[in-house]
């Protein structure tokens, strides 16, 4: 079946470092990207996504940038602060599906002050 | 927090019960889903509802079972609770109108003894 792998598992930063959070997807179908964080004992939060049309998408000190050729995505954060440890998901649409989502494994990042 | 209530939050059960969790949303989506979130394999789609009456099966639907009898409900039962159905449940939301983004809801923690 489809799958969604993220790279890698854990990330140790530095606060004020950037962080990069990498996503490779196997279907070719595949149009939407989103990228959630989700805190210790919180629900999945919706932080940036990408459509198959953009290659690159940014909101403040986050990024999303799309190769679709490669079929890889990846989420950067610059200036790291605290606030930004938790558990970041990538996800990808399947193709020819209700708008299903399949999820990578997720990656922990935590953030040094 | 678009609109979505889970219950119950926690539920410990013995092996063999039955159980049911409730996903409510107040703001008519069409398109509802149950993930089971477990370490390591991030979040696994079980079922989901694509309107009224109207479901299908995902990833990981072994076990599981679900009804949508009005727009505001979508019921998981476990017909009969195992130990490997320890797990947190997710249910997510999508408007029709709104592309592909989910939005989830607070969580049930639920532990099978």
């Amino acid at each position: 079946g489809e799958n969604v792998e993220q790279h890698p598992s854990t990330l140790s930063v530095q606060e004020g470092d950037s962080a990069v959070i990498k996503c490779t997807y196997s279907d070719s179908a595949s149009n939407y990207f989103p990228w959630y964080k989700q805190e210790l004992g919180k629900r999945p939060q919706l932080i940036i996504d990408i459509r198959s049309n953009v290659g690159e998408k940014k909101d403040q000190r986050i990024a999303v940038t799309l190769n679709k050729t490669a079929k890889h995505f990846s989420l950067h954060i610059t200036e790291t602060q605290p606030e930004d440890s938790a558990v970041y998901f990538c996800a990808a649409s399947l193709g020819g599906s209700q708008g299903n989502l399949i999820f990578g494994k997720g990656t922990k990042l935590s953030v040094k002050p | 927090d678009a609109g979505i209530t889970q219950s119950p939050r926690h539920k410990v059960t013995e092996t063999g019960t039955p159980v049911t969790l409730r996903c409510h949303q107040t703001e008519n989506h069409r398109y509802m889903y149950w993930y089971r979130q477990d370490p390591g394999h991030g979040l696994r789609l079980i079922h989901y509802s694509y309107g009224v009456k109207d479901t299908d099966k995902g990833e990981v639907s072994d076990g599981y079972s679900v009804s949508r009898s009005k727009t505001e409900d979508f019921l998981l039962t476990l017909e009969s609770a195992t130990s490997s159905q320890t797990s947190v449940y997710f249910c997510a939301i999508r408007s029709a109108g709104a592309g592909e983004t989910q939005y989830f809801g607070p969580g049930t923690r639920l532990l099978v003894l």
